[in-house]
C-alpha cells in the first residue's frame, strides 16, 4: 500500500527565513510526485510534478526536488503570502506500467510566515 | 476561463437525507475524482471515473454514489448510509498521468 508522510506537521518561519518541507513516500513504482498549495477553505492549487530521481522544478520562491524515497520543497526567503498548507501526493504505476491517475496524499505541512 | 466548478459552496443535511454535490469541468479532461478532507487529515479518494459511463470505488466509497453521464459532469450523492458525512468535499479532474486540478470545494455539515 502506498504511503506518504510529510514533516513537519507545522512550520513557523520569520519572513526571509529559508527552510524545507519533507515528503517521504513508499510506492512500488512511482509514476509521479505532486506538490499542491492549499489555502484555508479552498481547493488545492497545483504547484509541481516530479517524475524521476534528481529532477528539480522551480517557481518563484519555491523549489521542489526528488530522490528515490523523498521529496523536498525548499522555500527561499519566504513572505507572509506563502503561508498555506502544502500537500504532497504520489501516483503509482500499475502492473501494466501505466497509471490509473489515483493520488495518495500526505497529511500536509501547515506553513506560517510571520512578517 | 477553463476550470472546475463545484456547487453549492456550503450544504447542510438533516439526518436521513440524501444530498447531491455538483462538479462541472470545462478543461476537456477525461478523468474526474471526488475526495473527502477532514481536519488534520490528508485527502481521501471516494470515487473516480476515467471515462464517461464508467467509475470505480476509491478508498472510502461506502455511503456515497456517483454517476458520469457526461464528460463534463461528475455529481456525488451523499446517502443516509454515510454515518459521518460532515467534511470538506473536493472534486478534481485530469488527463491520464497528468496533474489533477481541483475545484473550490463544498463544505457539508450535518444538522
Amino acid at each position: 500500500e502506498d504511503q506518504v508522510t510529510q514533516s513537519p506537521e507545522a512550520l513557523r518561519l520569520q519572513e526571509g527565513e529559508s527552510s524545507s518541507l519533507n515528503c517521504s513516500y513508499t510506492v512500488s513504482g512511482l509514476r509521479g510526485l505532486f506538490w499542491y498549495r492549499q489555502d484555508p477553505g479552498k481547493g488545492p492549487e497545483f504547484l509541481f510534478t516530479l517524475y524521476s530521481a534528481g529532477e528539480e522544478k522551480e517557481k518563484e520562491r519555491l523549489k521542489a526536488t526528488l530522490t528515490k524515497k523523498e521529496s523536498f520543497l525548499h522555500i527561499t526567503a519566504p513572505k507572509p503570502e506563502d503561508s498555506a498548507t502544502y500537500l504532497c501526493a504520489v501516483q503509482e504505476l500499475n502492473a501494466g506500467g501505466t497509471s490509473y491517475g489515483k493520488l495518495t496524499f500526505g497529511q500536509g505541512t501547515i506553513l506560517t510566515v510571520h512578517p | 476561463d477553463g476550470g472546475i466548478t463545484q456547487s453549492p459552496k456550503y450544504l447542510f443535511r438533516k439526518e436521513g437525507q440524501n444530498v447531491t454535490l455538483s462538479c462541472e469541468q470545462n478543461l476537456n479532461h477525461d478523468a474526474m475524482y471526488w475526495y473527502r478532507q477532514d481536519p488534520g487529515q490528508g485527502l481521501r479518494l471516494i470515487y473516480y471515473s476515467q471515462i464517461v459511463n464508467d467509475f470505480q470505488k476509491g478508498d472510502i466509497a461506502e455511503g456515497y454514489s456517483v454517476s458520469r453521464e457526461k464528460k463534463e459532469s461528475f455529481p456525488l450523492t451523499v446517502t443516509s448510509a454515510q454515518k459521518n458525512p460532515t467534511a470538506f468535499y473536493l472534486c478534481a479532474s485530469s488527463n491520464p498521468g497528468s496533474a489533477q486540478y481541483f475545484g473550490p470545494g463544498t463544505r457539508l455539515t450535518v444538522l
